[in-house]
């Protein structure tokens, strides 16, 4: 089946500093990828849908100036936390709309990123 | 306002019992259906999902759901739990064709008695 890797699986980063989280789609093309949050025992909510060489569309609430965005090639999304504080601190998954079955994400494992 | 709701935060079976996870959904027209069942340090894993057609769908791992239009459910069933079955599991629907992305109940936490 296809397949997403997200890389890294875990950062642990010092308050202030910038993080970028790769998410690749390693046999299929994607041009649409979206990126969830998932805070401790709860569900996952979108934060922004990533189009390939257009600007990513941010959820009410979702800083678009914190959480970068790129989806500069078909196969690749970056999300970049700007300047992150304690409560950035969370879990971030990817996913890669199927370009055939376009009703289908195929999800990342997750980067839980830690931020002291 | 249009939501997916798991009413079950935990369950917990034995290993070789049945199993049913409810998920219901409130929209105006029916949106496509999906559970997906989320492991440690693995990623979302599609279990099975519901476009249109036959009410009862199979999954993978021995899973089935049937679509409940009168009910506006979703709910996954096995008939025998594994051990390896626990996990979290998620019913989640793609609401509008236009967006395509997913909106995710608040899970369910499984736990397999030996």
């Amino acid at each position: 089946g296809a397949v997403v890797s997200q890389h890294p699986s875990w950062v642990i980063c010092k308050s202030g500093t910038s993080v970028k989280i790769e998410c690749r789609s390693l046999d299929f093309q994607a041009t649409t990828m979206f990126w969830y949050r998932q805070f401790p025992k709860q569900s996952l909510m979108l934060m922004a849908t990533s189009n390939e060489g257009s600007k990513a569309t941010y959820e009410q609430g979702v800083e678009k100036d914190k959480f970068l965005i790129n989806h500069a090639s078909l196969t690749l999304s970056t999300l970049t936390v700007t300047s992150a504080h304690p409560e950035d601190s969370s879990f971030y998954i990817c996913s890669a709309r199927h370009p055939v079955a376009k009703n289908i994400q195929y999800f990342g494992a997750g980067t839980r990123l830690s931020v002291l | 306002a249009q939501s997916v709701t798991q009413p079950d935060i935990h369950i917990t079976v034995s290993e070789g019992a049945s199993l049913e996870l409810r998920c219901n959904y409130s929209y105006g027209a029916t949106p496509y259906l999906f559970w997906y069942v989320q492991s440690p340090g693995q990623g979302l894993q599609l279990l099975l999902k519901y476009f249109s057609g036959d009410t009862l769908v199979q999954g993978i791992k021995g899973f089935e759901a049937e679509f409940k239009r009168s009910q506006s459910s979703f709910n996954l069933r096995k008939p025998s739990v594994h051990w390896s079955d626990a996990a979290e599991y998620f019913c989640a629907v793609v609401p509008d064709t236009g967006r395509r992305a997913l909106t995710f109940g608040s899970g369910t936490r499984l736990q397999v008695q030996p």
